[in-house]
């Protein structure tokens, strides 16, 4: 069974970068995966689908500070030029038999 | 632009049932997979139950299998899902979202802003 592993928290400065990352358990690293984004007390907002070869659709209006990249069975969601806006929390989610989704990552823009 | 409104959440109490609507809008209904994730409070997404664009499949999460039963009606740009023999660790929000299938894989790219199910005697 898939898990999908991220870390708790992250920070970093506003106007700086940011690179989340999604770990993908061991025998699935060419599964796909998506990244949502949720404020507080908000309905997530789809950002991306990732694909295992790198390759990436966004959303509607995603803007293109927010990029996704692959390594292996590391999926990353990379926001550049940081807006205190994008202070939230990310998920990964893929599906394996049933949708599965990683812990979130919550972000903080100091 | 997508729209998806949850309705009907409430208080209930431990073995009622409940009935969850999500309207949509914005888009061809008819030709979409749409899915329920809920959110425990303080806690991440988890996965409840799907349904094929045209209501032949559905699927559920381990959870909730035997209790809760998703429905649509594609005349009316709706889908339902019913829970019944509600638990404590029901208590969550319950977004509906819009759905896509590419090869094996599924995804959801449109999400509503939720309705709260509290399940307490």
């Amino acid at each position: 069974q898939l898990v999908l592993t991220q870390s708790p928290s992250a920070s970093a400065s506003l106007g700086a970068s940011v690179k989340l990352t999604c770990t993908l358990s061991s025998g699935h690293s060419n599964y796909a995966i998506a990244w949502h984004q949720q404020h507080p007390e908000k309905g997530p907002r789809f950002l991306m689908q990732l694909n295992s070869d790198g390759s990436h659709s966004k959303g509607d209006e995603i803007p293109d500070r927010f990029s996704g990249s692959t390594s292996g069975a590391e999926r990353y969601l990379t926001i550049s030029s940081l807006q205190s806006e994008d202070e939230a929390d990310y998920y990964c989610q893929s599906w394996d038999s049933g949708m599965i989704f990683g812990g979130g990552t919550k972000l903080t823009v100091l | 632009q997508v729209h998806l409104v949850e309705s009907g959440g409430g208080v209930v109490q431990p073995g009622r049932s409940l009935r969850l609507s999500c309207a949509a809008s914005e888009f061809t209904f008819s030709s979409y997979f749409m899915f329920w994730v809920r959110q425990a409070p303080g806690k991440g997404l988890e996965w409840v139950a799907l349904i094929s664009y045209d209501g032949v499949k559905t699927s559920y999460a381990g959870s909730v299998k035997g209790r809760f039963t998703i429905s649509r009606d594609n005349s009316k740009n709706t889908v339902v899902l019913h829970m019944n023999s509600l638990r404590a660790e029901d208590t969550a929000v319950y977004y509906c979202a819009r759905g896509y299938r590419s090869n094996d894989y599924y995804g959801v790219d449109y999400w509503g802003q939720g309705a709260l199910v509290t399940v307490s005697s």
